[in-house]
């Protein structure tokens, strides 16, 4: 069965200060490792999608690594603004499994 | 680009009652549009997936007869909760996904509707 874990389940960070969040996945045979970011009370925003080991994505503050394993969200000098939950999501054919996300908050 | 819009944003309505909600792409064309559940502090479950002009695909343990899915054209979709109880009250989202032109396409959400049944 496919299973994507996230970790930390939450985190909270001085601005400024940077981190990194980690997705696992227990299945071979990636087809698209994808992560959004999850506002309250909305739906997720796309952020990146990765395809291959070694393969890294940058968008302002955020880069998305890849491993055979894992992936990781690296955020550098968080900003308030960038506090929101980060799901993670496994792709096989047309379908997401997402992990449970890691609730960040950033503390001005 | 991208946009994906669903209505209502938030629905209380009694038990008993049938509440439908609509998913539309709003500046592509959804080849397949996807239906998720949420429930608080809890990942997004699929429900279903559907397909324009035929019938949805149910993950298990999802009641078809319970979820109504209908994707009648390439910019709508609808998911109607039948005869909804308190147990159905629940976060739900759509997203819709663009033809594969590019492989891997990412499923683009829209902001959810807030199913409250008393």
């Amino acid at each position: 069965e496919d299973q994507v874990t996230q970790s930390p389940e939450a985190l909270r960070l001085q601005e400024g200060e940077s981190s990194s969040l980690n997705c696992s996945y227990t299945v071979s045979g990636l087809r698209g490792l994808f992560w959004y970011r999850q506002d309250p009370g909305k739906g997720p925003e796309f952020l990146f999608t990765l395809y291959s080991a070694g393969e890294e994505k940058e968008k302002e503050r955020l880069k998305a690594t890849l491993t055979k394993k894992e992936s990781f969200l690296h955020i550098t000098a968080p900003k308030p603004e960038d506090s929101a939950t980060y799901l993670c999501a496994r792709g096989i054919r047309e379908k997401l499994t997402f992990g449970t996300g890691t609730r960040l908050t950033i503390i001005p | 680009g991208a946009v994906v819009s669903q209505h209502p944003s938030w629905v209380i309505c009694k038990s008993g009652t049938s509440v439908k909600i609509e998913c539309r792409s709003l500046d592509f064309q959804a080849t397949t549009m996807f239906w998720y559940r949420q429930f608080p502090k809890q990942s997004l479950m699929l429900m279903a997936t559907s397909n324009e002009g035929s019938k949805a695909t149910y993950e298990q343990g999802v009641e078809k007869d319970k979820f109504l899915i209908n994707h009648a054209s390439l910019t709508l979709s609808t998911l109607t909760v039948t005869s909804a109880h308190p147990e159905d009250s629940s976060f739900y989202i759509c997203s819709a996904k663009a033809r594969d032109i590019v492989s891997n396409q990412p499923q683009h959400f829209g902001d959810g509707t807030r199913l409250s049944i008393l």
